[in-house]
């Protein structure tokens, strides 16, 4: 089974509208964290926001937030008042286990292509 | 201009061809990361290294060989590869002691095509 989900291949939305991006997630561990990153056409994955596992509350930075469901293991990305530059492939990761010890590695989703039209 | 450098950022190889792909951080940073990016799938994780030594390696062919002198340089060395490695090779980079997040930095990644 993936570990990471992300069942939109492509979404639209208008110019200063919100869009929600779907992640969904697998893991047996009680420690983890997720992740989003952006990738525009450029190549570069640019890090937005990150909600660790025992985090209470929703991470949020700037126009970003995180809508962390624990029991449902969601953790969809929201982006408020789109903008053109948002349009970009967006890629759900996460680590499991702690933050400190060896590799930390990230597995990521398929990711979701984003077009913000005017 | 990123703290991950990657060069070249396109490569056009044969399948009888030695080429390098190199990447440098300059976050000072000591861990760092090879993933493999093809159209339609997930990153892929090829290999880890902490403190310039390897401490993954994802079952990735021997074709590919990386080298890390040290914990600024990482190269992906490429020999004998097949039309199904055409890629973007991606290089990311991370502090191991810093951080609560430990998210991972990237490079703008190398297109690889293979003839």
């Amino acid at each position: 089974a993936q570990k990471i989900t992300q069942t939109q291949p492509g979404m639209f939305v208008q110019e200063k509208e919100a869009v929600t991006l779907d992640c969904t997630y697998d893991t047996s561990d009680q420690s983890y964290g997720l992740f989003w990153y952006k990738q525009p056409s450029s190549g570069e994955m640019i890090f937005l926001i990150y909600q660790g596992s025992y985090d209470e509350q929703n991470a949020t930075e700037g126009r970003y937030s995180l809508n962390f469901q624990k029991a449902r293991k969601s953790a969809n990305l929201v982006i408020s008042a789109s903008q053109l530059g948002d349009s970009a492939m967006y890629f759900c990761a996460m680590r499991e286990g702690r933050v400190t010890g060896g590799g930390n590695k990230l597995t990521f989703g398929t990711g979701t292509q984003l077009k913000v039209e005017l | 201009e990123t703290g991950v450098t990657q060069t070249p950022r396109h490569l056009v190889m044969g399948m009888t061809n030695k080429k390098s792909l190199k990447c440098e951080q300059h976050l000072g940073h000591n861990a760092m990361y090879w993933y493999k990016q093809s159209a339609k799938k997930p990153l892929e994780l090829m290999f880890v290294y902490n403190f310039k030594e390897q401490t993954e390696n994802n079952s990735v062919p021997s074709r590919f060989s990386p080298e890390c002198p040290n914990s600024s340089h990482l190269f992906l060395h490429l020999h004998t590869l097949q039309p199904e490695d055409s890629a973007l090779y991606l290089c990311a980079s991370r502090h191991e002691l810093a951080g609560i997040t430990g998210e991972l930095f990237f490079g703008e990644g190398s297109r690889l095509t293979v003839l």
